[in-house]
């Protein structure tokens, strides 16, 4: 079965600039989840999907962080305008239903660097 | 207050040696799951290990297993007879309830590193 996939893999913008990510979860999971990783520290949880409707995102910073999934299926995350400390790993997660209990499976992440 | 804390924030171990990971956790919920994820340098986070609040055995899978405690409120990652491939960030995660929407919490991670 195909993972998590994500792109880029790798992102450098200046401050102040935007920036999107992309992915594409295992194929049947309908619920989808972003995470943040800052340097030193565990994932932090941004946002999550189930199907194509936002279920959390009571960790985003709207004024900056949009995040939407149309299909049910890919989604894609924007920051704009970005700001230093948003420099991070951004992980996306998906998993097969809600069922707390099961493991979500991560993708490869996004490293995003602003100078 | 931390609801997830993971004390070793790096452990050096001789190949071939079981090594224990250690997670404390802090909730008022009575249901509630664990899980244990490994980060290589390459990113990505590798699901390894559930444990349930109720579940009354300590889960095991392969050469991974939970030392579960919930009244010290502690659920230990054991790694036996480690081997090189085993270096990499350890991260204790906790689901609680919230209404159906769930999500994890994980600690800030422990560093293993396997000496050969």
């Amino acid at each position: 079965e195909a993972g998590v996939a994500q792109s880029p893999r790798y992102k450098i913008i200046e401050k102040r600039q935007s920036v999107a990510f992309w992915c594409n979860p295992i194929s049947g999971h309908a619920t989808l989840y972003w995470y943040q990783q800052i340097l030193g520290q565990g994932p932090k949880l941004l946002i999550q999907f189930q199907n194509n409707g936002v279920v959390d995102d009571s960790q985003l910073p709207k004024d900056r962080f949009s995040a939407e999934r149309l299909k049910g299926v890919d989604s894609t995350l924007k920051i704009q305008p970005a700001k230093l400390e948003d420099s991070a790993v951004y992980l996306c997660a998906s998993s097969f239903t809600s069922d707390p209990n099961q493991p979500q499976h991560f993708g490869d992440g996004t490293r995003l660097s602003i100078l | 207050a931390q609801k997830i804390t993971q004390t070793q924030p790096g452990m050096f171990v001789q190949e071939k040696e079981a090594v224990t990971l250690d997670c404390t956790y802090d909730t008022s919920d009575q249901s509630y799951g664990l899980f244990w994820y490994k980060q290589p340098s390459s990113g990505e986070m590798i699901f390894l290990i559930y444990q349930g609040s109720y579940d009354e055995q300590n889960a095991t899978e392969g050469r991974y297993s939970l030392n579960f405690q919930k009244a010290r409120k502690s659920a230990n990652l054991v790694i036996s007879a480690s081997q090189l491939g085993d270096s990499a960030m350890y991260f204790c995660a906790m689901r609680e309830p919230n209404f159906g929407n769930e999500k994890l919490t994980f600690g800030t991670g422990t560093r293993l590193t396997i000496i050969p």
